[in-house]
């Protein structure tokens, strides 16, 4: 089974705070994703990656970056944390059939 | 631009109820669309997948075709059950766009035993 692993299920910061996600795949797939899911929004692309060292932004990458150093494993980074990144964060990876991308449970973020 | 537009939710049904979820779609190529489906708690799931006209995904009891005339992949279920609760969202994908997903806001499905 295709395994997508995030580094924490809930996760408490504070204002100003640099915050690392970590998402994991163990299934040598090339695209990578990080989604933001936020109730009547539905998941808005923040950035992604086809390759390692390679990342474009999605719709919303505003206040984001993202690091792809290994194949496998794709970190979002909340540079200086805010109230308006409180939400889940969704990673997910594909690779053949493309179409179909694989998702990790989600880590839920606070920021007080 | 891609868009999918969902019916608004959220939908409570008593068990065995059908259920019709629309979905329609705006998209400047010939796209793939899907539903994927959240339990609570967890990551997103491929539920079921199209990738041509007139395609008809289905997977555990539910169904979708891909309408191209009306830009439509509603989903339904002639018979619910309490595990079906869950938020479903729809998707497209454009060929050659990095398979990047252009999702729909999702809806809450709630049912009743």
């Amino acid at each position: 089974d295709v395994k997508v692993t995030q580094s924490s299920r809930y996760l408490v910061k504070r204002t100003g705070e640099k915050v690392f996600l970590e998402c994991v795949q163990d299934m040598d797939h090339e695209n990578m994703f990080w989604y933001r899911q936020d109730p009547g929004l539905g998941l808005r692309l923040i950035y992604f990656s086809y390759d390692v060292k390679m990342k474009e932004k999605g719709d919303i990458p505003e206040g984001y970056s993202v690091s792809r150093e290994k194949k496998e494993r794709f970190s979002l980074i909340l540079e200086s944390a805010s109230t308006n990144q409180t939400s889940m964060y969704l990673c997910a990876s594909n690779g053949v059939p493309l179409y179909e991308q694989y998702f990790g449970p989600g880590t839920r973020l606070t920021v007080t | 631009g891609n868009s999918v537009t969902q019916m608004e939710g959220p939908v409570t049904l008593s068990e065995e109820a059908f259920l019709t979820i629309n979905c329609t779609y705006t998209a400047t190529g010939y796209p793939s669309l899907f539903w994927y489906v959240q339990y609570p708690g967890e990551g997103l799931q491929l539920l079921l997948k199209a990738t041509k006209a007139d395609d008809k995904g289905s997977n555990k009891g539910f169904e979708a075709t891909y309408r191209k005339e009306t830009t439509s992949f509603h989903l339904e279920k002639g018979s619910v059950q309490v595990s079906d609760s869950a938020v479903y969202f729809c998707a497209l994908s454009l060929t050659g766009a990095n398979s990047k997903l252009t999702f729909g806001k999702g809806i809450t499905l709630s049912v009743r035993p």
